[in-house]
Formats: structure tokens, C-alpha cells, sequence
């Protein structure tokens, strides 16, 4: 089956500081990869995609390279602000099947301090 | 556009209660779902729907029903609740094929089952 992989929280940074969250995935076919954000008390929100392996997702300054070879898709962002603090999910979603079900990791908690 | 939205924001019931919790979209999305969110396990589906009058069981069904009798909403009841379904749930809703994955999220329904 499906499965999605992430790095384990949480994670602690200082404002401007350099954020990887490593994502792994395992799917059969070729599955379009997802980063979504959850801010405190709120629902998910999508922040980038990508839907085809060498494709790069970027929004908001965050970007992910989906990498078909190593089945990863790793976010990074150069410079983390206070505002980034948030709990970032990893997702999948199979090209197979009719009902386009998302695959989610467990979820990494970012923390930027000041 | 509201979006996607639920209702009630949050709950408590006691054990053996019975309640639905209700999802709307104005976005004309075919496919809608309802997930459900605990500490270190991501999200993970508890049925989904392909269509008015569709219905599905997804990766955790088991206490739970749904109904689609509108194409805008998304019915999830729990007929006799347990404390097990303390949880945070999400409803989401997305376009059907054309729409490459992307869901949309409301802001969630929190329930504590006493």
C-alpha cells in the first residue's frame, strides 16, 4: 500500500535559519506529492505540489523537487520567519483508484523562535 | 466563496450519545471526505464520497456512517459514541479527476467523548 514517511518533530529553529523537513514516500504508480500546513487551531492548507517526477513545488518561499529515483520530496525553505511556526504534513495521492485519496504523513511541528 | 465549513466547531458527548457532524462546500466539488486527526498519526480517512449519493469506507470506518444527499454537503454521524473517538475531524472536498489531488480543508470539528 501506500505509506508517507516524515522526519520527526518537533523541530526548533531560530528566525532565519536554513528548515529541511525530509518526506518519504512509498506508492505504486506515479503519485502526486503534497506539502500541507496547519497553523494553530486552524485546518489544513495546501502550500505546494508536485505532480511528476524532476517537477519542483514552491509557494510562500518554501519549495520541495519531487525525486522519483530516491522517492522523496523534501521541503526546505532558506529563511524561516516566526510566522512559519506551524505543524507541516507530507502527502501523497495515488494516480490509481477513482476517489483520489490523500496518503498523509504523521506530521512535523516547526517551532521559529525569535 | 466560504469554502469549505463544519459544523459545530466543537463538542462533548457523553458515552452512547449520538451526533452528526456536518460539512458544507460552495465550490461544486464532486468528491468530499472526512478524515480524522490524533496526536502523531497525520490524518486518516474515514469515508469519502465520489458523488451525490455515493458513499465509501475509507482506512477507519468502524463507528461511523455518512450520507451524501446534496451534492454540498457531507454528513458524518456517530450513532453510539465512544471515548476512542476523542479526536479532531477535518472534512475536505476536491474536484474529481481534473483536479490532480488538491483538497481543500475546513476548519475542523472537535470532539471529546466523556
Amino acid at each position: 500500500g501506500n505509506s508517507v514517511t516524515q522526519m520527526e518533530g518537533p523541530v526548533t529553529l531560530s528566525e532565519e535559519a536554513f528548515l529541511t523537513i525530509n518526506c518519504t514516500y512509498t506508492a505504486t504508480g506515479y503519485p502526486s506529492l503534497f506539502w500541507y500546513v496547519q497553523y494553530p487551531g486552524e485546518g489544513l492548507q495546501l502550500l505546494l505540489k508536485a505532480t511528476k517526477a524532476d517537477d519542483k513545488g514552491s509557494n510562500k518561499g518554501f519549495e520541495a523537487t519531487y525525486r522519483k529515483e530516491t522517492t522523496s520530496f523534501h521541503l526546505e525553505k532558506g529563511s524561516v520567519q516566526v510566522s512559519d511556526s506551524a505543524v507541516y504534513f507530507c502527502a501523497l495521492n495515488a494516480s490509481s483508484g477513482s476517489a483520489r485519496q490523500l496518503t498523509f504523513g504523521s506530521g512535523t511541528q516547526l517551532t521559529v523562535l525569535p | 466563496n466560504a469554502g469549505v465549513t463544519q459544523t459545530p466547531k466543537f463538542r462533548v458527548l457523553k458515552t452512547g450519545q449520538s451526533m452528526t457532524l456536518l460539512c458544507a462546500q460552495d465550490m461544486n466539488h464532486e468528491y468530499m471526505y472526512w478524515y480524522r486527526q490524533d496526536p502523531g498519526m497525520g490524518l486518516r480517512l474515514i469515508h469519502y464520497s465520489v458523488g451525490e449519493g455515493t458513499t465509501a469506507k475509507g482506512e477507519v470506518p468502524d463507528g461511523y456512517n455518512v450520507s451524501r444527499l446534496k451534492k454540498q454537503n457531507f454528513l458524518l454521524g456517530l450513532e453510539s459514541a465512544a471515548p476512542s473517538q476523542t479526536s479532531v475531524y477535518f472534512c475536505a472536498s476536491s474536484y474529481g479527476t481534473s483536479g490532480r489531488g488538491t483538497q481543500y480543508f475546513g476548519p475542523g470539528t472537535r470532539l471529546l467523548v466523556l
